[in-house]
């Protein structure tokens, strides 16, 4: 099983609105992302957990919060959003920061944000 | 990590090769070269890396200059799947994506029928 699965799919929330976006890795990766990608631009790395310890917060508001409940589950919690938020959520995972062998980072299929 | 720069786009005729290229002229030694490609709506995808050699797996070839400031990603008989931005990554190895991939502007290639 080589996927990242993410859920759901498509998301509309309102600003008031708390959702939480869903992200599943059954490889043994002990590295999971947070990635946030606007159209027609580059992805944006938001948070790197290592371990399930958060290692990198690239100053993300704090209405985005994600957890890390066990070495195969990414969250991403959603509170008092805008809509320049809307987004396409990207959440990937690779092999320990340790790790000497391929170290390629595998991606979901994205959740799009739309907030209103 | 070091900086890279593609073409914004390119087009390749369906079933030629596709030859992408990537200027990383501050790569310093221990820094790989990677490539993803994201099709539209889909999340990136890990094509190929290498450090100083060319590599081939069944997706792509990768050409490194031996000075390593440049390199090409080569799709060998392009179809019109293969139309998606294509990044070019720099970062060293070890660690790998653990600190996170830092994506420039990519190449959006167009596979024409």
């Amino acid at each position: 099983d080589t996927e990242v699965t993410q859920t759901p799919k498509h998301l509309v929330m309102g600003m008031t609105n708390k959702k939480s976006l869903k992200c599943e890795q059954h490889m043994g990766h002990r590295a999971m992302y947070w990635y946030k990608q606007k159209a027609k631009k580059p992805p944006e790395l938001m948070f790197v957990y290592s371990y399930e310890k958060l290692s990198i917060n690239e100053s993300v508001p704090s209405r985005f919060s994600p957890e890390c409940p066990n070495s195969s589950l990414l969250n991403l919690h959603l509170h008092a959003l805008q809509p320049e938020d809307s987004a396409l959520y990207l959440c990937a995972s690779s092999p320990s920061r340790t790790s000497l062998v391929n170290t390629e980072a595998f991606f979901g299929q994205g959740t799009r944000l739309t907030v209103v | 990590d070091a900086k890279t720069t593609q073409p914004t786009s390119m087009d390749c005729a369906e079933g030629r090769a596709a030859n992408l290229p990537c200027n990383h002229s501050t790569i310093s030694g221990n820094e790989y070269v990677y490539w993803y490609r994201q099709i539209h709506s889909q999340g990136p995808q890990y094509i190929i890396h290498g450090l100083k050699n060319n590599e081939t797996n069944e997706m792509a070839s990768l050409i490194i200059t031996e000075d390593r400031k440049s390199s090409t990603l080569i799709l060998p008989h392009a179809t019109l799947r293969d139309t998606a931005v294509y990044y070019c990554i720099v970062r060293p190895h070890s660690g790998g994506g653990a600190d996170g991939l830092t994506f420039g502007k990519g190449t959006h290639l167009i596979i024409q029928p």
